[in-house]
C-alpha cells in the first residue's frame, strides 16, 4: 500500500510567521504535488515536483515555496503567513507512468491567527 | 474558468438504491478521469478511473461512464451502501510534459440514508 505521511494534522501559526509543511512517501515515486482544499472551490495545485531538486508552479503559487531535496520528501512553505492561507493542504504523490493515479496523504488542517 | 465542473454539490440516496454521481468538463484534450472519494478529516481516497479511448469501466459496486461527445462523466454506486457517504471528486488530466496535472471538480457530497 501506498503511504503518504504528511508531519502534522493541525497546525496553528501567527501572521507572518514563516510555516513549513513537509510531506513524506514510501513508494519511491516520482513526481510529488501540494493542494490546498477550500469549502466550494475543490482541490486547487499549488506546486509540483516531477523529480528530484525539480519544481512548477501549479495553479495558485502565490505567496508559497516548494522544496525537494530527497525523492521521498516534498516541503511546502509558507514565506510569511496570511490569515487567506488558512485552509486544508493536502500532499500527494504518484508515479511518472501514463494513468496512474495519484495518492494523497490524510492532510494538514493549518489556521493562520 | 473551471474546466472540470460538478454541478450538484450535494446528493442524498437511500441505503441499496443506486447513486449517480455526475462531471462534466471542457477540454476534448483530457485523456485521463477519476474518481476519489473523501472523507472528513483524511486525504481523497482514489476509487476508480477510466482512460479516454474506453467509455466504461467497472471495479465491483463502482462503475464510470464516459461519454465523450457530451464531455461528461458519470459514477455509478450500486447498491449504495451507508459507507459510501463522503465528498467525491471527480478529476482530469491532460498528459504532456514531464507529468500529468490532475484537473478536479469542486466535489459532490453524498449521503446515502440506512
Amino acid at each position: 500500500d501506498v503511504k503518504v505521511t504528511q508531519s502534522s494534522r493541525y497546525l496553528v501559526k501567527r501572521t507572518g510567521e514563516k510555516v513549513f509543511l513537509e510531506c513524506v512517501q514510501d513508494m519511491d515515486h516520482e513526481n510529488m504535488f501540494w493542494y490546498r482544499q477550500d469549502p466550494g472551490l475543490g482541490l486547487r495545485l499549488i506546486y509540483f515536483s516531477y523529480d528530484v531538486k525539480m519544481k512548477e508552479k501549479g495553479d495558485i503559487p502565490e505567496g508559497y515555496s516548494v522544496s525537494r531535496e530527497k525523492k521521498e520528501r516534498f516541503s511546502l512553505i509558507l514565506e510569511s503567513a496570511s490569515t487567506n492561507q488558512t485552509s486544508m493542504y493536502l500532499c500527494a504523490s504518484r508515479f511518472d507512468r501514463v494513468n496512474q493515479p495519484q495518492h494523497f496523504g490524510d492532510g494538514t488542517r493549518l489556521s493562520i491567527l | 474558468d473551471q474546466q472540470v465542473k460538478q454541478n450538484s454539490p450535494s446528493l442524498s440516496v437511500q441505503e441499496g438504491r443506486i447513486s449517480i454521481l455526475n462531471c462534466d468538463y471542457t477540454n476534448s484534450m483530457f485523456d485521463y478521469f477519476l474518481w476519489y472519494k473523501k472523507y472528513p478529516a483524511e486525504g481523497p481516497t482514489f476509487l476508480i478511473s477510466i482512460s479516454s479511448i474506453k467509455d466504461k469501466n467497472e471495479d465491483g459496486r463502482f462503475t464510470v461512464f464516459l461519454n465523450k461527445s457530451a464531455k461528461h462523466l458519470s459514477l455509478h454506486i450500486v447498491p449504495s451502501q451507508p459507507g459510501d457517504s463522503a465528498v467525491y471528486f471527480c478529476a482530469a488530466s491532460l498528459y504532456g510534459g514531464a507529468t500529468n496535472k490532475l484537473i478536479f471538480g469542486t466535489g459532490t457530497l453524498l449521503a446515502v440514508q440506512p
